[in-house]
């Protein structure tokens, strides 16, 4: 079973609307965290916003949130008021175990494009 | 400090070829991960080191790929004989092994292999 689904190959937002990203996952470990990157068309990961599996509070980075649905196994990412600059490819990934654990699962990514 | 570099940006090789991409990560981080990125997917694991030590290696890394971390510093993953399959985006990442959160990435070499 993928450990990572995102659903949405493709998602349009108008500008400064505000846009949810799915991302279920998948983990019989109690500890583990998640992530959402998003990646520009240059290629390199931008860290956006974590949550780990204790974290009692959705995470918040500025415009971007997390609403973590733990019995869901859900992370969706929201973005507030989309600006024609978070055009890009967005991935969830999860770490399993505790802090420090090895290395990162991803999901196949949803591509968003903003809309003046 | 900038964070984490990865030489070359791109590399277009013939089928058979051997490269060699290098990671830098940043000074303080002492794991480094690789991973690998195909058109329209989520980048895949490939290994890590903790120190110079590598410490996981994923299915996914066949007998032609080898990493390395000589002193603990950067890494360099090698391919040999390339195939076209192995064209992707290579990714390193490097973090601090107790740290929660905080995995940095470089910005990748795209491999073409023609």
């Amino acid at each position: 079973a993928q450990k990572i689904t995102q659903t949405q190959p493709g998602m349009f937002v108008q500008e400064k609307e505000a846009v949810t990203l799915d991302c279920t996952y998948d983990t019989s470990d109690q500890s583990y965290g998640l992530f959402w990157y998003k990646q520009p068309s240059s290629g390199e990961m931008i860290f956006l916003i974590y949550q780990g599996s204790y974290d009692e509070q959705n995470a918040t980075e500025g415009r971007y949130s997390l609403n973590f649905q733990k019995a869901r196994k859900s992370a969706n990412l929201v973005i507030s008021a989309s600006q024609l600059g978070d055009s890009a490819m967005y991935f969830c990934a999860m770490r399993e175990g505790a802090a420090g654990a090895n290395n990162l699962f991803f999901g196949t990514g949803t591509r968003l494009t903003v809309i003046p | 400090d900038t964070g984490v570099s990865q030489n070359p940006r791109h590399k277009i090789t013939k089928r058979g070829q051997n490269v060699t991409f290098r990671c830098d990560p940043i000074s303080e981080h002492n794991r480094l991960y690789w991973y690998r990125q195909t058109l329209g997917q989520g980048p895949e694991f490939l290994t890590y080191f903790q120190n110079e030590a590598q410490l996981e290696k994923s299915r996914l890394l066949s007998d032609r790929f080898s990493a390395e971390r000589p002193k603990g510093s950067f890494s360099t993953l090698e391919i040999q004989r390339t195939e076209q399959g192995d064209s992707a985006m290579y990714l390193c990442a490097s973090s601090l092994a107790g740290r929660v959160y905080g995995y940095t990435f470089g910005s990748g070499t795209r491999l073409t292999v023609v």
